[in-house]
């Protein structure tokens, strides 16, 4: 299986800051990563697939880039509700995997 | 726009079976590919599988091979996932989800889930 692993576990960002977020692949997943974002008692939502591509909707301050096995999401700059939970997760091979997730905070 | 609307809140006897209902509204659901995604309470997601309703063709995640069980009506546009021999490890919240017209990921249609509770 292919293995995700997430960092930072948690941060807290101050408002306008800028935020990055790590995911590394235990193999080259060609791009095939999606970030989705889960608020307290909801389903999570897509926000990046392909790595790069931005789903329909999702504000332009968030961006996704990387490739291989190394890929971060960004948030140009933060705001209230973008507080919650981020995974990662790979879309290459069966089994699909997530990262373990990073909570963002406001500081 | 598809819409995914699932059952309500099970309280379950660990040891019995329950079966979870994602049913799909906007579209017939063999377009689509359904997964369900576990997660228990203030952990990550776990991929338990997908089934394809046009020719109810399953796969699973290795550690869900003996648990969980994915089926499809097509006639009621609703998928399934039957989960036997419940212990307090099943308690979570379990999610269908889809990405539409294709395999695999991403997901970008979510159903709000169904919080399974396993307790005597």
């Amino acid at each position: 299986d292919i293995q995700m692993t997430q960092s930072p576990a948690s941060l807290s960002a101050s408002l306008g800051e800028t935020v990055t977020i790590q995911c590394r692949a235990s193999e080259d997943i060609y791009s095939g990563l999606a970030w989705y974002q889960q608020k307290p008692g909801k389903s999570p939502q897509l926000l990046i697939y392909g790595a790069s591509s931005l789903q329909d909707g999702v504000p332009s301050r968030f961006s996704g880039s990387g490739s291989g096995t190394q890929y971060s999401l960004k948030i140009s700059s933060m705001q209230t509700e973008d507080e919650g939970v981020y995974f990662c997760q790979q879309g290459l091979k069966y089994p699909l995997t997530f990262g373990s997730g990073t909570k963002l905070e406001i500081k | 726009e598809v819409q995914l609307q699932q059952s309500g809140a099970e309280l379950v006897r660990p040891g019995t079976s329950v079966k979870l209902s994602c049913k799909v509204s906007g579209d017939t659901i063999t377009a689509y590919y359904m997964h369900f995604v576990k997660q228990r309470p203030g952990q990550g997601l776990e991929w338990i599988g997908r089934i394809d309703p046009e020719d109810d063709s399953t796969k699973y995640a290795e550690k869900f091979k003996n648990k969980a069980t994915l089926t499809a009506d097509t006639s009621s546009n609703t998928a399934y996932l039957k989960l036997s021999s419940l212990t307090s490890e099943d308690t979570a919240t379990y999610f269908c989800t889809t990405a539409g017209y294709y395999d695999g990921y991403p997901f970008a249609y979510w159903g709000q889930g169904t919080l399974v509770t396993v307790s005597s």
